[in-house]
Formats: C-alpha cells, structure tokens, sequence
C-alpha cells in the first residue's frame, strides 16, 4: 500500500460542476502539498498545508491532520482546469528533506 | 523571474554514455531536489540537498550522482545510463526544505538507448 493514495485515479467533469479530489496518507507529516501538472509536463505548486485550510481563487485546500486526509476543491470548473493534480506529504522526522508523493489525479474538464 | 532552469529538456543517449542534467535556480533557495516520474509509479525522489555541501539519497538513488557546490546549480549526473533510467526528470527547489512552497523546473525527458 502506497503512503500517499489519491481518489479518483480519473475523472471527468462538465465545465461548471464542483469538483473534490482526496488525498490519504499513512505517516504523520509536516506539510502537505498539491501540485498542478499540465499536458505539457509542467508543474506548478498549488497550495502548501500544515493545517486548516487555504483559498486561492476557485481552489480550495483543505487538511484534516487528525484523519490524515486532504482534499482540494475546484468551484465552477472550466477546461483549462484540465490537468493531472498531484498530492504530496513530507513526512515527519525527515527534517523537511523527504517528499513521497500520490500517482496523481487526471481531470478532465468538458466545455 | 523566479525560475527554475533545467537543460537539456529532451535527449536521446545510448547505454554507458555519461550525461549530466543541469539545474540552476535564481531564488537563493537552500533546498533543491530531483525527481523521476516514470508511468504507474508517479514521481518518485532521486537525491535532495539541504545546502551548498549537503547532499543525501532520496528513495531512488541507484545509478545516479549529485553535487551541490554552488547555491544556485544541483546537476544530476548519470555516470553510465542505462534503458531503465529512461524517464521524465524534474528538478525542483524551496526556500529552505521541501515544507516551503515548491519550485520545478520544466522538466527533462531522457531516453536511453
């Protein structure tokens, strides 16, 4: 069982819907991260988490430390939301040194 | 910019030909970090360093070297590639460890013949 399990592997979505991408992982962390990878390979950091939650837009992070859960909303989605949405944990007692990250969310966003 | 730079972003090799990928930030950043991303398995760490210096392993270091004499550079070096080691690399950085906000370059798509 990986450390970091995201859910769904794939999912596809029309251009207006509320969209929930989960993250689960099994070690206690220092941060957690959610990172944009689009079709051309890039990747960009979204949000970085210790606790609570954070807004960026129509992108929403939160983070439940308790339950080891993390999820990332997207409001109002459109197409160029279309991308590979990747979770990642740095976990404690690695000094901040060490990532392990999720395989990745592939959303799919329909005009 | 804040940017990481990586070169060359694609290349083609052949089995035992050494090849360095290089990585350059302009941020001052303390940390800097490689990856692989390969299909079915997602990324995966090769080396990280915490400092000019300071270098260690990262879950898939076989095959792969690191230096970190200036601040700003953190080249991957593949003293002698093999096909396995065909994958997509990124390099990235943060302010002082992998708990600030992250910086990738755009990538390095490496095939080995």
């Amino acid at each position: 069982k990986n450390e970091v399990e995201q859910s769904p592997q794939n999912l596809t979505a029309q251009e207006g819907e509320f969209i929930t991408i989960n993250c689960s992982y099994s070690v206690g962390i220092s941060a957690l991260h959610w990172l944009q990878q689009h079709p051309g390979g890039g990747i960009v950091s979204l949000f970085m988490l210790s606790s609570g939650k954070k807004k960026h837009g129509r992108l929403i992070a939160t983070i439940n430390i308790q339950e080891k859960h993390s999820s990332l909303h997207i409001t109002a989605s459109h197409p160029r939301d279309s991308a590979v949405y990747i979770c990642a944990v740095s976990p404690w007692g690695t000094s901040g040194s060490r990532l392990t990250f999720g395989e990745g969310t592939q959303l799919t966003v329909n005009p | 910019e804040a940017q990481v730079t990586q070169n060359p972003r694609y290349l083609i090799t052949v089995t035992g030909k050494k090849l360095t990928v290089t990585c350059s930030q302009n941020m001052n950043h303390e940390y800097m970090s490689w990856y692989r991303q390969d299909p079915g398995l997602g990324l995966r760490q090769i080396y990280y360093s915490m400092n000019v210096e300071v270098t260690d392993k990262g879950d898939v270091p076989e095959g792969y070297k690191v230096s970190r004499k200036e601040k700003r550079n953190f080249p991957l070096i593949l003293e002698s590639p093999s096909p396995n080691q065909t994958s997509l690399y990124f390099c990235a950085s943060s302010g002082r460890t992998a708990t600030g906000e992250l910086f990738f370059g755009e990538g390095s798509r490496l095939t080995v013949l």
